[in-house]
């Protein structure tokens, strides 16, 4: 399987401060990576797919950048309803899609 | 607006079957352009792809998995189910089932979620 590597594993982030998370494939997967947000007892939400592709009613302060291995997800300015842990996920290599082990981003 | 949810008893006792069956309204199971994921995580963990299934039958089973699993589909109910037979406490997890698109495989729709506990 395709190993995805998050880091950090934690971010500690200030309301309204920049927030930069990374997603690491263990080969080149183009740009067929997806990023979720996961809040406490909820279901992942898709948020990016196509590396930068932001999924219908995000809002424009997430964004996605990156291809082949390395990859990022940013959100501009930290809202409280953005604490959460987020996933990247790959799926270039079919049929089987993985998923990272997650950074989750908590207030500082 | 696509709609999954989850059903199927909380507890199962070791050794025996988890059953699931995730039930989609606002579309069609039948649909040419998706497949329908089961997708678990264990409690403080991350997410682990189980398998999926198009209408047609087709299927995917996780390698970790595929000797205890089997993924159905039943199209006249829009409707697909899960089994893992055998189960241990390591098959304790929130179990989701999902949409997930042809040809790009990110998962777009999501059921809530539902908790097995396997006990003894």
């Amino acid at each position: 399987d395709m190993l995805m590597t998050q880091s950090p594993a934690t971010l500690s982030v200030s309301p309204g401060e920049r927030a930069t998370l990374s997603c690491r494939a263990g080969q080149s997967i183009s740009d067929n990576l997806a990023w979720y947000q996961q809040k406490p007892g909820q279901a992942p939400r898709l948020l990016i797919y196509g590396a930068s592709s932001r999924a219908t009613g995000i809002p424009a302060r997430f964004s996605g950048s990156g291809s082949g291995t390395e990859f990022t997800l940013t959100i501009s300015s930290l809202q409280s309803e953005d604490f959460a842990v987020y996933y990247c996920q790959q799926y270039d290599q079919w049929p089987s899609w993985t998923f990272g082990q997650g950074t989750r981003v908590e207030i500082k | 607006q696509v709609q999954l949810q989850e059903s199927g008893p909380g507890m199962v006792k070791t050794s025996q079957t988890l059953s699931l069956t995730c039930s989609v309204s606002g579309g069609s199971i039948s649909s040419d352009d998706h497949y329908w994921a089961w997708i678990r995580q264990r409690p403080g963990k991350g997410l682990e792809l189980i398998g999926y299934i198009y209408h047609s039958g087709s299927s995917y089973y996780n390698p970790s998995l595929r000797s205890r699993l089997l993924i159905s589909v039943d199209t006249s109910n829009n409707q697909f189910s899960l089994k893992l037979n055998s189960v241990t406490a390591a098959d304790t997890a929130v179990y989701y089932c999902a949409r997930t698109i042809l040809f790009e495989y990110y998962f777009d729709y999501w059921g809530q979620g539902t908790l097995v506990t396997v006990s003894s």
